[in-house]
């Protein structure tokens, strides 16, 4: 198994209310990822989780909230986003976090947030 | 800041011609990089990889090369067909702990048959 799981695949939420992404894999990867995703632009990196604890933060601001339950769950709380939030958000995982010469990353389909 | 960037934001080819898609970086302690391709909808999907102690390396109808010293990384891609439409990115790492890939601006590839 080398996916990635994302839900939900679209999300439409208000600038008042409370949501969450979630991710998962089975691959047995200790580190995984949030990116976020404008148009027609690159993968933003944006938080970093290596055996379940937050390694890279990218000065994400705080309505942005990562969680990682455990070593194949990754969430992403969302709380009075703006509308310049609207974005893809990906999930990816890795073997591990810049062992030695760098990982691959796998990558899910994303969600594609919305916010109204 | 420095990051990875690509020279064309597009390429138009026909059916069968080979494809090269060229990316620039700018930091000389990037050793590993990736080429991602990304279909409308979808996430990045790995498509090949090279470390820096190697100039080229082949996969099935794609190549890598790395040139260190003007800093480019290409992707070739033989007889391209119109699946191979989409978004590539290419993207780097450096060999220390606690870093993250970091992605290029993209090339948009448009196969007409």
């Amino acid at each position: 198994d080398t996916e990635v799981t994302q839900t939900p695949k679209h999300l439409v939420m208000g600038m008042t209310n409370k949501k969450s992404l979630k991710c998962e894999q089975h691959m047995g990867h200790r580190a995984m990822y949030w990116y976020k995703q404008k148009a027609k632009k690159p993968p933003e990196l944006m938080f970093v989780y290596s055996y379940e604890k937050l390694s890279i933060n990218e000065s994400v601001p705080s309505r942005f909230s990562p969680e990682c339950p455990n070593s194949s769950l990754l969430n992403l709380h969302l709380h009075a986003l703006q509308p310049e939030d609207s974005a893809l958000y990906l999930c990816a995982s890795s073997q591990d976090l810049g062992a030695g010469f760098g990982e691959k990353l796998f990558f899910g389909s994303g969600t594609q947030l919305s916010v109204l | 800041g420095e990051s990875v960037g690509l020279h064309l934001p597009t390429l138009s080819v026909q059916e069968g011609d080979n494809s090269i898609i060229n990316c620039a970086y700018s930091n000389s302690a990037s050793d590993y990089f990736i080429w991602y391709k990304q279909e409308s909808g979808k996430g990045p999907q790995f498509i090949i990889d090279i470390r820096s102690n190697m100039d080229k390396r082949q996969g099935q109808r794609v190549t890598v090369l790395l040139n260190k010293t003007v800093k480019h990384l290409s992707l070739q891609i033989a007889a391209t067909q119109p699946g191979d439409s989409a978004v590539y990115f290419c993207a780097e790492n450096r060999a220390q702990a606690g870093t993250a890939l970091i992605f290029g601006k993209g090339t948009t590839l448009s196969v007409s048959s």
